[in-house]
């Protein structure tokens, strides 16, 4: 079972640099979610998609797009990377709203900008 | 608007020891509230959930939660710790009982130590 696979694992940028985090689930979830995780502060919402064709903003969604590909798929891009987005993003995805359905997370990808 | 208070960043007991993590909550409706578990170098995984069923709560490996709604408290306890139990632990709550979507708001996290 796959479940959540998130790719790269491993990403530093440069300032100003661009890059897409890819999140695929095989669970046939609707939503699915992108959060950061800092130290001492658990974890923000950055954007979330209730079904496939929708999205919409989280906590703190300056500076990053998502797209839902597809139902399985929903990537995160950051245009131009800045040192404060060094942070673990995480996807997730769950059966129905995050409210009530339990959240399914991937391992991560740990981004550093310098 | 809701928010998630977890007492003590760090925890740290002994093998065999009774472990508790505390969470308070706020919330302007009736919650929803989670308690995930987060090993070194992986995603959350689910503990266990409450949502206005019994007010005590059965998760896995051994873990369990009182909801007290007097208290506003949501704590993790496990009546004997194992080496395996190190990790970091996150309170969530939800406002899914009152809009449309369910806002998630997690914890800052407590990081839980077991001794030998």
């Amino acid at each position: 079972n796959a479940g959540v696979t998130q790719t790269p694992k491993f990403q530093v940028l440069k300032t100003g640099q661009s890059m897409t985090l890819q999140c695929a689930q095989d669970m046939n979830h609707n939503s699915m979610y992108w959060y950061r995780q800092d130290p001492g502060m658990g974890l923000r919402l950055i954007y979330y998609s209730a079904s496939e064709g929708t999205t919409d903003k989280g906590e703190v969604p300056n500076g990053y797009n998502v797209s839902r590909l597809n139902k399985r798929e929903f990537s995160l891009r950051l245009e131009s990377a800045a040192p404060s987005q060094t942070s673990v993003y995480f996807c997730a995805s769950s059966e129905g709203r995050q409210g009530s359905s339990p959240l399914h997370f991937g391992n991560g990808t740990r981004l550093t900008v310098t | 608007a809701q928010s998630v208070t977890q007492l003590g960043s760090h925890v740290s007991v002994s093998e065999g020891a009774l472990v508790l993590l505390r969470c308070n909550y706020s919330s302007s409706v009736p919650p929803y509230l989670f308690w995930y578990v987060q090993y070194p170098n992986q995603g959350l995984q689910l503990l266990l959930k409450y949502t206005s069923a019994a007010t005590l709560v059965k998760g896995i490996n051994g873990f369990e939660a009182e909801f007290k709604k007097s208290e506003t408290s949501f704590h993790l306890t496990k009546p004997s710790a194992h080496m395996s139990d190190a990790a970091e632990y996150f309170c969530a709550v939800s406002d899914a009982g009152g809009t449309s979507y369910g806002k998630l708001t997690f914890g800052q996290g407590t990081i839980l130590t077991v001794h030998p």
